[in-house]
């Protein structure tokens, strides 16, 4: 069973929409990342989360925003989708507690087209 | 902004090459990280090493972080086809370690 999963998988879109992309992780991780990934790019830090009260801007948080409803639940939401939001999406976790925390487990990724 | 240029941007080679890919900034870092992601999957951590100059190896490949930890590099031996995907680097910052900066990626296609 998959460690970090993220639903929907792939999702196509209208500009204006409401998107909502969810992760759920079961390795009990206290960290968990949004990032967006664009030919060329890398990956880029959308959002944060330390625990369940505490939420933090990435670089690129404009049009974005999250909800953390759980320790293991992460979302993702676009009030109201642009083409240029177009790109592959990551969730990642990672745990405070490892001797390198920052060594970040990533899900397999929503991509999302907005036409 | 700190960045991490990495290079070549993409690589073509015939199994049984070796190959050199390269990670740097001008940005030091308190630890790097190599991932390796394929088609329709998430980046998978391969390695991290933490102190400069330190060398690690995991099977064909070596890894090496410059000596100053701004740079790192991914050396290949005898590449075969399923070394095959996106290779990125990503540095963690000094004064928040948990923060992530990913290079571009280094798309590696190994043909048989």
């Amino acid at each position: 069973d998959a460690d970090v999963t993220q639903t929907p998988r792939n999702r196509i879109t209208k500009t204006g929409k409401r998107i909502m992309l969810e992760c759920s992780q079961t390795k009990g991780h206290d960290r968990m990342y949004w990032y967006r990934q664009d030919p060329g790019l890398g990956l880029r830090l959308i959002y944060y989360s330390f625990d369940v009260k505490d939420i933090n801007k990435g670089e690129i948080s404009d049009g974005y925003s999250v909800s953390r409803q759980a320790q293991a639940k992460f979302s993702l939401s676009l009030e109201s989708a642009i083409p240029n939001q177009t790109a592959l999406y990551f969730c990642a976790t990672s745990d405070n507690r490892a001797p390198r925390g920052n060594e970040q487990f990533f899900g397999p990724g929503t991509r999302l087209t907005v036409l | 902004t700190q960045l991490l240029e990495q290079s070549p941007q993409f690589l073509s080679i015939q199994e049984g090459e070796n190959l050199t890919v390269y990670c740097n900034s001008s940005s030091v870092f308190s630890s790097l990280q190599w991932y390796r992601q394929e088609p329709g999957e998430g980046p998978v951590l391969l390695v991290t090493v933490v102190t400069g100059g330190e060398v690690k190896k995991l099977k064909r490949l070596t890894f090496q972080f410059g000596d100053a930890r701004k740079d790192s590099s991914l050396h290949i031996t005898a590449a075969q086809p399923g070394d095959t995907g996106l290779y990125l680097c990503a540095g963690a910052k000094v004064d928040s370690s948990y923060k992530l900066i990913f290079g571009s990626g280094t798309r590696l296609l190994v043909r048989p």
